[in-house]
């Protein structure tokens, strides 16, 4: 067990809806990134949040956003769903000042 | 050309043998690497990181870093049926957000 946590375990939405997932970071670790893991592919990087700011996101478009909390947990939002957001999202936390992540159970999205 | 590659697998291998995983990446700046397992439907777990060229052994694993021919590879020795799993490879970008660019993975099936 790593100590990250993430809600809800999984979640069935329309294509269209708008989802919140959340994760809250081991303790002590204040960086928050966020993946998605589509079956049989390895997880992609969508962003990063450190001091409640977003410090880095790969090739996402805009509907996906994010926030940080003071208490370093965060929430990742995706708008007007479509069904290849059908993944397994995944939050990984770590110190700012080490590349080590350790990653949450998941939340199991499921667009129809 | 992807950033990390590695073979889909499945590798399978006879219980109590060494089961030998590889990688290659495309970044030459990458500083970081590191290796995950991921059971079927759960998360990835952080298994082994290495910074250096060289071997690292923890236990039954030993991580092996080649930067000049842009390769990791991981053995696992005396192998087990709990070892079954897929064996995802991770490099670090060295860019400010420290995100992780991840292989599809490989498959790794020990037979008892």
């Amino acid at each position: 067990e790593t100590g990250v946590t993430q809600s809800p375990t999984h979640l069935i939405k329309t294509r269209g809806q708008q989802v919140t997932l959340r994760c809250s970071s081991q303790s002590g670790h204040n960086t928050v990134s966020w993946y998605q893991q589509a079956l049989g592919q390895g997880p992609q990087f969508i962003f990063q949040y450190y001091r409640e700011e977003e410090n880095g996101r790969g090739n996402f478009p805009p509907r996906f956003s994010g926030l940080q909390f003071p208490n370093y947990s965060s929430e990742l939002n995706v708008n007007a769903l479509e069904l290849d957001d059908s993944a397994l999202y995944l939050c990984a936390s770590s110190f700012r000042e080490s590349p080590e992540q350790y990653f949450g159970p998941g939340t199991r999205l499921t667009v129809t | 050309q992807k950033e990390v590659e590695q073979n889909s697998g499945p590798l399978s291998v006879p219980e109590g043998a060494i089961a030998s995983l590889n990688c290659t990446y495309s970044d030459r700046g990458s500083q970081s690497f590191f290796w995950y397992r991921q059971y079927s439907g759960k998360s990835p777990e952080l298994i082994m990181s290495i910074y250096s060229n060289g071997d690292k052994e923890d236990g039954r694993f030993t991580a092996q870093l080649n930067k000049a021919s842009q390769y990791v590879s991981l053995l696992i020795r005396d192998s087990q049926p709990s070892d079954s799993a897929t064996y995802l490879c991770a490099v670090n970008l060295m860019d400010s957000s420290y995100k992780l660019i991840f292989g599809s993975g490989t498959r790794l099936l020990v037979r008892p």
